[in-house]
């Protein structure tokens, strides 16, 4: 199975600041498969990017994703106040299952 | 409005059983795999089970093979999860979530792109 870790667990940011977040995954991964969620408190997560950098529908453009083979990337570019909120990443293997990554939560630093 | 919403959760004791059921609208049902991801409050995502378009092919995490069961009435736009010898550890919010392919240049994606407000589920003596 493969294993998803994302890093930092939390990223202490103000409003505009730019924001990197990382996922690797313990094996080689399809970048058609890596796709990113946000989660806000109380809330279902909701799809930001798949194919590892193709937005969703309605995602601003300061979002954006990066990465192939093991290493994937979401970058917020200038953090609006709703961004501040937890990211997780998320792919889909061979054996038919599909893994989370154990998410990055951004705060209000 | 695209819509999934889910139903049937509760308390239930250890060894129990429940039946989660998701009413989905707004789109063509049979034309989407559909899945559960279940999440302990404050912790993270886990995927549970996915059963695809005409409900002919499924698949379950490994933690939950042999006691859940996913089903799908297209007819009725319904998904659900028959959950058997329930386990403390299956506490958790259960989502409903749509699976979409986004296909350019002949290259296919897919993402769970729509996803239910959740039902709790508890389990507990």
């Amino acid at each position: 199975e493969i294993v998803l870790t994302q890093s930092p667990g939390t990223l202490s940011l103000s409003p505009g600041e730019r924001a990197t977040l990382s996922c690797r995954a313990s094996q080689s991964v399809s970048s058609n498969y890596l796709t990113w969620y946000q989660q806000k408190p109380g809330q279902a997560p909701r799809l930001l990017i798949y194919g590892a950098s193709s937005r969703a529908t309605g995602i601003p453009d300061r979002f954006s994703g990066t990465g192939s083979g093991t290493d994937f990337s979401l970058t917020i570019s200038r953090l609006e106040p709703e961004d501040f909120a937890v990211y997780y990443c998320q792919q889909y293997g061979s054996s038919s299952s599909w893994t989370f990554g154990q998410g990055t939560k951004v705060e209000v630093k | 409005e695209v819509q999934l919403v889910e139903s049937g959760g509760g308390l239930v004791q250890p060894g129990g059983s429940l039946r989660l059921s998701c009413a989905a609208s707004g789109f063509t049902f049979s034309g989407h795999w559909m899945h559960w991801v279940r999440q302990v409050p404050g912790k993270g995502l886990v995927w549970v089970s996915k059963i695809e378009s005409d409900g002919s092919i499924t698949t379950y995490a490994d933690s939950v093979k042999g006691r859940f069961t996913i089903s799908r009435d297209n007819a009725k736009n319904t998904l659900c999860l028959q959950m058997n010898s329930l386990r403390a550890e299956d506490t958790a919010v259960y989502y409903c979530v749509r699976d979409s392919q986004y296909c350019y240049g002949g290259v296919c994606s897919s993402a769970f792109d729509v996803w239910g407000q959740g039902t709790m589920v508890t389990v507990s003596s």
